[in-house]
């Protein structure tokens, strides 16, 4: 059991680039959420998405979008990138109801982070 | 809005010692709390968490937590730690209601064990 994969691990890119990063996860969850991880700054949301097709903006959502065109998948793209976009990325998912009908409760399965760099 | 305060960003603390890592938030009618520990380059995994029930709240590797909801903390304690207890230790509160954007991270304590 995979949990929740995000690729690529590390990515360096230059302003202005663009780029995409792939999270998926095998636990049939309904809710992910993309985040980033700065020094001091705990984990900021990103954006979220309760379900297929559905996305939404997090805390700090500009500079960025996201897609879910899949149950399993939740994209984060980059259009333009900026140096103040270098940071950790984690892609997380969470149950909608969990075992024996415990509705949500907001514990997050995290991947193991993307480390984006750019110059 | 939901707001959660680690007063300790680094805590230094020798093999075999006692260690207590500081979460504060602010009041809400109902919470569930959570604590989250990273290892170095590794994602955040879910070291316990309380959602009702006993306010003494056990975990993986020794770890516990004690809810006081009139203090509003949720202070991670463990009697004696090792060296494979250095990491990054996150706290975390839901706001009890289906609100998906609603988990809200501290700042994280970074916790160094010293043999």
């Amino acid at each position: 059991n995979a949990g929740v994969t995000q690729t690529p691990k590390f990515r360096v890119l230059k302003t202005g680039q663009s780029m995409t990063l792939l999270c998926a996860q095998d636990m049939n969850h309904e809710y992910m959420y993309w985040y980033r991880q700065d020094p001091g700054m705990g984990l900021r949301l990103i954006h979220y998405s309760v379900g297929e097709g559905t996305t939404a903006k997090g805390e700090v959502p500009d500079g960025y979008n996201v897609s879910r065109l899949k149950k399993q998948n939740f994209l984060l793209g980059l259009e333009s990138a900026a140096p103040s976009q270098t940071s950790v990325y984690f892609c997380a998912s969470s149950f909608r109801t969990g075992l024996a009908g415990v509705r949500y409760t907001g514990e997050l399965f995290f991947g193991e982070g993307s480390r984006l760099t750019v110059l | 809005a939901q707001s959660v305060t680690q007063l300790d960003s680094q805590v230094p603390v020798f093999e075999e010692a006692p260690v207590e890592l500081r979460c504060n938030y602010s009041s809400s009618v109902s919470v569930y709390l959570f604590w989250y520990v990273q290892y170095p380059n590794q994602g955040l995994q879910l070291l316990l968490k309380y959602l009702s029930g006993s306010t003494l709240v056990k975990g993986i590797n020794g770890f516990e937590a004690e809810f006081n909801k009139s203090q509003t903390s949720f202070h991670l304690r463990k009697p004696s730690v090792h060296i494979s207890d250095t990491a990054e230790y996150f706290c975390a509160v839901s706001d009890g209601k289906t609100s998906y954007d609603k988990v809200i991270f501290g700042p994280g304590t970074s916790l160094s064990v010293i043999p």
